[in-house]
């Protein structure tokens, strides 16, 4: 099993380009999360999604979209990249009521926006 | 408004010794509580979780207690290692999702 997996791990973006980040899983979860890191901020959740064709606001949602089209992925879009979008990008997923809600991580996603 | 804080950025503790790393909550009707470990340029990684209702879990090295009348938390690890050398998360589960907090560093030297 590959776990939760990231595509891509580093992308360079000018300002108001935009860009979609993939997450796909393959331990049939039915949850599934993007974060954000920022140094002194810890992992802010933006977006996540219960089940296929959900999706829900997090912390940090503003400039951002996500979509869960099949079981396996979610997507996360930026329509116009901004500076203030550079961060690094998780992708989590997790089954639900499972033990102690333990979410598994991907590799993450290192976005610089000039 | 934080729900979750790690008021230490950062640790230093020697190898052999004990590391204690802490976290603070607000809301009492969170269920479970985690702690995540991660290497730079990774994904942080799971390490060990409390329910609500226990005062402690135990895992190897790892022990983590639950003071729920102060909503504190906190992990010990026994004996420190420079493996263990690390940015380490607590996190509430609130419902549906967890809440992180910032972190601390933790580095252990020989």
């Amino acid at each position: 099993n590959a776990g939760v997996t990231q595509t891509p791990k580093f992308r360079v973006l000018k300002t108001g380009q935009s860009m979609t980040l993939l997450c796909a899983q393959d331990m049939n979860h039915e949850y599934m999360y993007w974060y954000r890191q920022d140094p002194g901020m810890g992992l802010r959740l933006i977006h996540y999604s219960v089940g296929e064709g959900t999706t829900a606001k997090g912390e940090v949602p503003d400039g951002y979209n996500v979509s869960r089209l099949k079981k396996q992925n979610f997507l996360l879009g930026l329509e116009s990249a901004a500076p203030s979008q550079t961060s690094v990008y998780f992708c989590a997923s997790s089954y639900p009521r499972l033990a102690s809600d333990e979410q598994f991580f991907g590799p993450g996603t290192r976005l610089t926006v000039l | 408004d934080q729900q979750v804080k790690q008021n230490s950025p950062s640790l230093s503790v020697q190898e052999g010794r004990i590391s204690i790393l802490n976290c603070d909550y607000t809301n009492s009707m969170f269920d479970y509580f985690l702690w995540y470990k991660k290497y730079p340029a990774e994904g942080p990684t799971f390490l060990i979780s409390i329910s609500s209702i226990k005062d402690k879990n135990e895992d190897g090295r790892f022990t983590v207690f639950l003071n729920k009348s102060a909503k504190h938390l906190s992990l010990h690890i026994v004996p420190s290692q420079p493996g263990d050398s690390a940015v380490y998360f607590c996190a509430a589960s609130d419902t549906d999702k967890l809440i992180f907090g910032t972190g601390t560093r933790l580095q252990v030297f020989p």
